[in-house]
């Protein structure tokens, strides 16, 4: 059973800041999720990652698959961007192994 | 831009009642997937479907939970004798596919499911 921990839980940031979201997960996996769940509940998925980085806008998404590590960075932050990002692996099989999220909380 | 269309929005019943939530996948996907997410807690997977039967579920997909695809265009998830417990927000996905850069999945807006 995989273990995906996020890193922080919380996290509030002012307008502009750079922002890093940590994802470490137990066992090998095939793919990395990261998604963004907005208040009202929708998700919608950012990037998928199996290796190396992807950079979509102002995010990047890294993955370090050595060290079962991933990363999502966000550059010039707004306070649009405020939500719960969610990691969520792949491991053999079909589903996926959902984080608990980081609350990311954007100042003006 | 395509997406994942789940109905209704919220669904409101009483315990021991049968609900069935639906969702219109996009129309060229062919992986589906029921999640689930309790207030306050993290997401669950719930079972995955392909070619019209089941191809994962986890251990909270037991008996009272069934999934069907109809017709074409839709995907339900039945759950025949609701209990509190299964408060929940569902999510309806889909994927085109299952390998490296076909798993993208993507989420409908949700059904949130209350149970009194």
């Amino acid at each position: 059973k995989n273990e995906v921990e996020q890193s922080p839980q919380n996290l509030t940031a002012q307008e502009g800041e750079f922002i890093t979201i940590n994802c470490s997960y137990s066992v090998g996996i095939s793919a990395l999720h990261w998604l963004q769940q907005h208040p009202g509940g929708g998700i919608v998925s950012l990037f998928m990652l199996s290796s190396g980085k992807k950079k979509h806008g102002r995010l990047i998404a890294t993955i370090n698959i050595q060290e079962k590590h991933s990363s999502l960075h966000i550059t010039a932050s707004h306070p649009r961007d405020s939500a719960v990002y969610i990691c969520a692996v792949r491991g053999s099989n079909y589903k996926l192994t959902f984080g608990k999220g980081t609350l990311l909380t954007v100042n003006p | 831009e395509p997406e994942v269309t789940q109905t209704p929005s919220h669904q409101v019943t009483q315990m021991g009642q049968e609900v069935i939530l639906r969702c219109v996948p996009i129309s060229n996907h062919l992986y589906f997937y029921w999640y689930r997410q309790i207030l306050g807690q993290k997401v669950e997977f719930l079972v995955s479907f392909y070619n019209n039967e089941i191809s994962e579920k986890s251990e909270i997909f037991d008996d009272q939970f069934s999934v069907e695809r109809p017709d074409g265009s839709n995907f339900t998830l039945k759950i025949r004798s609701t209990k509190l417990e299964d408060s929940a927000m569902y999510f309806c996905a889909s994927s085109v596919g299952q390998g490296a850069t076909k798993n993208i999945q993507y989420f409908g807006a949700g059904t949130r499911l209350s149970v009194l």
